[in-house]
């Protein structure tokens, strides 16, 4: 089965722009989650969802909004970008969403902001 | 208020030798304890992770770790490291129990190795 596929791999926009992220869980999975690792750090928590629903939010921005859709996948949408949004977007996707359970992460989405 | 902590930034060992990595935590109750690595410009791997039971956890590549409540930490292991091991890796929590989802990530361990 395919991992845990994001796209696209790369992204350059300017200040001020919108820019939307995609996701594709692995097969049988309904459960994805949004980080954002910028240089030098650690990913930190954007989004959970489990069955469409918003299960999780971390501590960004109403700028940051992302959906499910009925086959798992997801949008991130990242509104008015500002410099400090540059960064490795990385998705993860589990089966049913637990604590518990492994996160499989994707490969990640480069944002740069000019 | 929650966290993780890693306190080194990072670590050079000699290929063969042997290698821990720590991880310090900050919660109200033992969280659920995860080891991941990343190797440049890949998306993270799991290499362990600890709910309860045996406090020694066996994870994938020969690396373990020891949960040590006394001490709030997890830290990974390997008796003998691999040229292959050099990455970066990050120790995550979660909370146990009802609640919050959020996957807390410390700030990361890169490993070098020399040949």
């Amino acid at each position: 089965d395919a991992g845990v596929t994001q796209s696209p791999t790369h992204l350059i926009k300017t200040r001020g722009q919108h820019v939307t992220l995609r996701c594709s869980p692995i097969s049988g999975h309904k459960s994805v989650s949004w980080y954002q690792q910028v240089l030098g750090q650690g990913p930190q928590f954007i989004f959970q969802y489990y069955e469409k629903e918003e299960r999780g939010r971390g501590n960004f921005p109403d700028r940051f909004s992302a959906r499910q859709f009925p086959n798992y996948s997801s949008e991130l949408n990242v509104n008015a970008l500002l410099l400090g949004d540059s960064a490795l977007y990385l998705c993860a996707s589990s089966r049913d969403g637990l604590k518990q359970e492994t996160q499989y992460f994707g490969p990640g989405t480069r944002l740069l902001v000019l | 208020a929650q966290s993780v902590t890693q306190p080194d930034i990072h670590i050079t060992v000699s290929e063969g030798a042997s290698l821990e990595l720590r991880c310090n935590y900050s919660y109200g109750a033992t969280p659920y304890l995860f080891w991941y690595v990343q190797s440049p410009g890949q998306g993270l791997q799991l290499l362990l992770k600890y709910f309860s039971g045996d406090t020694l956890v066996q994870g994938i590549k020969g690396f373990e770790a020891e949960f040590k409540r006394s001490q709030s930490s997890f830290n990974l292991r390997k008796p003998s490291v691999h040229w292959s091991d050099a990455a970066e890796y990050f120790c995550a929590v979660v909370p146990s129990g009802a609640g919050s989802y959020q996957l807390t990530f410390g700030k990361g361990t890169k490993l070098s190795v020399i040949p």
